[in-house]
């Protein structure tokens, strides 16, 4: 069945550490890859998103995410976290196939200790 | 970015009553909107895709009946759960399309509506 993973649930990071969050799609074809984050409270932002070109996407607050189209995977990276980038991330993803419509993964806590 | 509110932001109720969610598009016209409903520690449930003046489009094991969708103006949409139950109790969240390619948009949400039904 089409889906979206993310593998890690819950991952925990002190402060100044790296960071690499999982993404995995089963869609064939053209997709759009997107990241979301939630803080605790508030909605969803965009984080980043990839449509086509550099398959490295820079995003807001240091983020970046890599799409890799033989690994059918969007990971998310940021080389230094903050306690302030505690908060839920959500990997979402638009089939080709299916105008507008997002499927979202089921989204990894991320905690970081200061 | 788009800014979406949607009121109300927190609503209790009895079961069987019925509950109108309203989301507002503050700054651009949308004529697509979503709906999805997210359970606790649970990703978002795409629960259905409406369009400005036509009927809305509802993902499988989404009950149209129970689950009204009103997309009457590029501004504003509503979301009625006829007939609420606990069961229903969830957080449900607008999302707004932000342009007519569906290959280079992307959506802005709202802040949620928690719904809890006793």
């Amino acid at each position: 069945a089409q889906s979206v993973s993310q593998h890690n649930h819950h991952v925990i990071l002190s402060e100044a550490a790296s960071l690499e969050l999982g993404c995995n799609y089963s869609y064939g074809g053209t997709v759009n890859l997107f990241w979301y984050v939630q803080y605790p409270g508030q909605h969803l932002q965009l984080l980043l998103k990839y449509f086509s070109g550099d398959p490295l996407v820079k995003g807001i607050k240091g983020f970046e995410a890599e799409f890799i189209k033989s690994k059918f995977s969007f990971n998310l990276r940021k080389p230094s976290v903050q306690w302030s980038d505690t908060a839920e991330y959500f990997c979402a993803v638009n089939p080709g196939s299916s105008a507008s419509k997002i499927i979202f993964g089921s989204g990894t806590r991320l905690s970081i200790r200061p | 970015g788009a800014v979406v509110s949607q009121h109300p932001s927190r609503v209790i109720c009895k079961s069987g009553t019925s509950v109108k969610i309203e989301c507002r598009s503050l700054d651009f016209q949308a004529t697509t909107m979503f709906w999805y409903r997210q359970f606790p520690k649970q990703s978002l449930m795409l629960m259905a895709t409406s369009n400005e003046g036509s009927k809305a489009t509802y993902e499988q094991g989404v009950e149209k009946d129970k689950f009204l969708i009103n997309h009457a103006s590029l501004t504003l949409s509503t979301l009625t759960v006829t007939s609420a139950h606990p069961e229903d109790s969830s957080f449900y969240i607008c999302s707004y399309s932000s342009g007519r390619d569906y290959l280079q948009e992307t959506q802005y949400f709202g802040p949620g509506t928690r719904l809890l039904v006793l």
